[in-house]
């Protein structure tokens, strides 16, 4: 079961920008770093943002990620095609002693 | 390169056990933590447990307790899975995973997964 909070859907129209939030507890975002994966369908999830606002070598920087509190952010800046997919956010829980997601937003380019 | 190479699909009965394998390669397979999880049709993504491969201790989420139990195999690089008592809402696909020893809070590479279908 999903213990992060993510919109279900977000979506927008070549080059605009769309922001996804993630909303946790204080074992988890409020104590730990945020990390973001996107999942293309059939694949397997693939690390976007880490430690809440670094990129992976070869992620765009269209992609940027924020924290504040127990929540977390997502953005994607000019939209483009090839984005469209489902993304994650993820964070460690300290009572858990184990990773905890979010539900899940799929981005639609329009 | 990494890669995380899983074992192929399963079809199981209600209350059979299955096994999934993850072998690593292209990094000391001691230095990362290999995780399970899992991800039911059309759901969101579930952490299952974890292994540290140098000193074989385990972590598992409290709602798989007494179902799964996951080891290692140093020798091939080779974590493995079983989970019991199957049911028809242990149908989805099987990940492993790695985070460093060092940052165990990043997961930085998945495995493709495995499908295990559970039905009579």
């Amino acid at each position: 079961q999903s213990v992060l909070t993510q919109p279900p859907s977000a979506s927008g129209t070549p080059g605009q920008r769309v922001t996804i939030s993630c909303s946790g507890s204080r074992s988890n975002i409020g104590s730990n770093t945020v990390n973001w994966y996107q999942q293309l369908p059939g694949t397997a999830p693939k690390l976007l943002i880490y430690s809440n606002n670094r990129r992976p070598s070869g992620v765009p920087d269209r992609f940027s990620g924020s924290k504040s509190g127990t929540s977390a952010s997502l953005a994607v800046s000019g939209l483009q095609s090839e984005d469209e997919s489902d993304y994650y956010c993820a964070a460690w829980d300290d009572s858990l002693n184990g990773p905890v997601f979010g539900t899940g937003t799929m981005v639609t380019v329009l | 390169q990494v890669q995380l190479v899983q074992s192929g699909a399963e079809v199981q009965k209600p209350g059979a056990s299955v096994k999934v394998s993850c072998q690593a390669s292209g990094y000391t397979f001691s230095s990362y933590y290999i995780h399970w999880l899992r991800q039911a049709p059309g759901q969101g993504l579930e952490w299952m447990a974890w292994i540290n491969p140098y000193t074989g201790g385990t972590k598992y989420a409290q709602q798989f307790e007494g179902r799964i139990v996951v080891t290692r195999d140093t020798s091939i690089s080779t974590a493995y899975m079983e989970l019991s008592s199957l049911r028809s809402d242990d149908t989805a696909v099987y990940h492993c995973a790695r985070s460093s020893i060092v940052i165990t809070d990043l997961i930085d590479f998945w495995g493709p997964g495995t499908l295990v279908a559970v039905s009579s």
